[in-house]
């Protein structure tokens, strides 16, 4: 059974930093590209961050670059996302989701954590 | 970036109803176009996926079509546990994105 664990989430002033963690099981992670996706307070998804397979290649939306860094550890199963320079448009849940592919390059988000919540204020 | 609208943004249907719901992306996307479904602030459960192929477990009363600019997401006959909010997403093209959602009421 593929499980997706998010830790990390916390209360943050604004400005400051976390880390993320999305704890992977049930699958092999180091063959599979993963991604962040949030949801603010009562508002619709919105796509934060994706990682490749193998770490080579990072995508972030422009509401975040720069400013959070996606990464993995295949040897623990594990995804992160750092986040610095955090405002209070930054609350929201975050999930991390399974990248899966269809038709040799559509992409869709089979399995999704429960989510953590980041909440920014002062 | 592409973006996608749903319309409607909610709606209100009995149970055994047809239910219909549209995705409009900003630009062609080919097939590219997923549906999820999310309740009461749970994770969302990906529900359709290349416009129309039904993810494995997923009823069939719920079904998908378009290619282009223009989707649909169809609930043939609308049962109590299908009343949720509904995305489409587009991976065309990073970023990824998300349609606004439709909340789907009694």
């Amino acid at each position: 059974e593929v499980q997706l664990v998010e830790s990390g989430g916390a209360l943050v002033q604004p400005g400051g930093s976390l880390r993320l963690s999305c704890s992977a099981s049930g699958f092999t992670f180091s063959n599979y590209a993963m991604s962040w996706v949030r949801q603010a307070p009562g508002k619709g998804l919105e796509w934060v961050s994706g990682v490749s397979s193998a770490d080579n290649n990072t995508y972030y939306a422009d509401s975040v670059r720069g400013r959070f860094t996606i990464s993995r550890d295949n040897s623990k199963n594990t995804l992160y996302l750092r986040m610095n320079g955090l405002s209070a448009e930054d609350t929201a849940v975050y999930y991390c989701a399974k990248v899966d592919y269809y038709d040799g390059s559509g992409l869709d988000f089979d399995f999704w954590g429960q989510g953590t919540l980041v909440t920014v204020s002062s | 970036d592409i973006q996608m609208t749903q319309s409607p943004s909610s709606l209100s249907a009995l149970v055994g109803d047809r239910v219909t719901i549209t995705c409009r992306a900003s630009q062609t996307i080919s097939r590219h176009l997923n549906w999820y479904q999310q309740k009461g602030g749970k994770a969302p459960k990906l529900l359709i996926y290349g416009a129309s192929y039904l993810q494995s477990g997923v009823p069939s009363r719920f079904s998908g079509s378009g290619s282009g600019t223009d989707f649909t997401l169809t609930i043939s006959s609308l049962q109590p546990e299908d009343f949720a909010t509904y995305y489409c997403q587009q991976s065309y093209s990073t970023p990824l994105t998300f349609g606004g959602g439709t909340r789907v009421e009694i």
